[in-house]
C-alpha cells in the first residue's frame, strides 16, 4: 500500500493563479483532511470530509475549496493564490471516529510545499 | 473548544540523556491525546495515543507519555536520546465537544540531539 500520496510535491505560483492539489489514499478510509503548516503555528485544519461527496470547513477555510467526488481522492483548490497561502500543505486520512464522534489516528501524506510570489 | 500548548519550541539534549517534551491541554471534557513526530521533509507519523485506557502510554521508538488529569498534561519522555530522534514533535487533542471530528495540534517542539 502506498498509504497517503500527494501531488505535486513542490509548486511555485504567481499571485492570482489557480491550482489544485491532489490527495489520494488507498486504505479505504472514510475521513480525509487538508491542513496547512506554517512555522510556529503547528497544523491548522483547512477543510475536511466525512465521506464521499461531503466536505466541511475547518479552522482556516478562506481562499480554498475542496471536493471529494471519489472516496479515495480529496482535492484542494486555490482559485486565486495569494502570498499568504505560501505554506506546506498536508493531507491526512482516518478510518474511523472513536466513541462520541472523536477523531482517531490520522495518517499523513508527505506534503506539498507551495510558494506564492 | 479544546486547545494544546507545547512549552518550548526548541529543546536540545545530549545523546543518551533524558528527553522530556511538554504538552498541556485544555478541554472541558475528558480528551483523547496524541503525539506525532515529523522528520525533515516528511509527513507526520503517530508516536502514541491516549484513549482513556491506561494513563501511561507506550509508543514507538522507546517513547512514552503519561496522562495526568490533575495537571492537564501529557508530556512525552524517552529515557535515552538517540541521534535519530532529532525531529519536530506535535501534541494533539481530540475531545467529544466542539469540532469533534478534528484534531487540534500544538505549535510543535523541535528536538535537537547533540553528539
Amino acid at each position: 500500500n502506498a498509504g497517503v500520496t500527494q501531488t505535486p510535491k513542490f509548486r511555485v505560483l504567481k499571485t492570482g493563479q489557480s491550482m489544485t492539489l491532489l490527495c489520494a489514499q488507498d486504505m479505504n478510509h472514510e475521513y480525509m483532511y487538508w491542513y496547512r503548516q506554517d512555522p510556529g503555528m503547528g497544523l491548522r485544519l483547512i477543510h475536511y470530509s466525512v465521506g464521499e461527496g461531503t466536505t466541511a470547513k475547518g479552522e482556516v477555510p478562506d481562499g480554498y475549496n475542496v471536493s471529494r467526488l471519489k472516496k479515495q481522492n480529496f482535492l484542494l483548490g486555490l482559485e486565486s493564490a495569494a502570498p499568504s497561502q505560501t505554506s506546506v500543505y498536508f493531507c491526512a486520512s482516518s478510518p474511523r471516529l472513536l466513541a462520541g464522534g472523536i477523531a482517531d489516528t490520522q495518517y499523513f501524506g508527505p506534503g506539498t510545499r507551495l510558494t506564492v510570489l | 473548544a479544546q486547545s494544546v500548548t507545547q512549552l518550548g519550541s526548541h529543546v536540545s539534549v545530549s545523546e543518551g540523556a533524558l528527553v522530556l517534551l511538554r504538552c498541556n491541554y485544555s478541554s472541558s471534557v475528558p480528551p483523547y491525546l496524541f503525539w506525532y513526530v515529523q522528520y525533515p521533509n516528511q509527513g507526520l507519523q503517530l508516536l502514541l495515543k491516549y484513549t482513556s485506557a491506561a494513563t501511561l502510554v507506550k509508543g514507538i521508538n522507546g517513547f512514552e507519555a503519561e496522562f495526568k488529569k490533575s495537571e492537564t498534561s501529557f508530556h512525552l519522555t524517552k529515557p535515552s536520546a538517540h541521534m535519530s530522534d532529532a525531529a519536530e514533535y506535535f501534541c494533539a487533542v481530540s475531545a467529544p465537544s466542539g469540532s469533534a471530528r478534528q484534531l487540534t495540534f500544538g505549535s510543535g517542539t523541535q528536538l535537537t540531539v547533540l553528539p
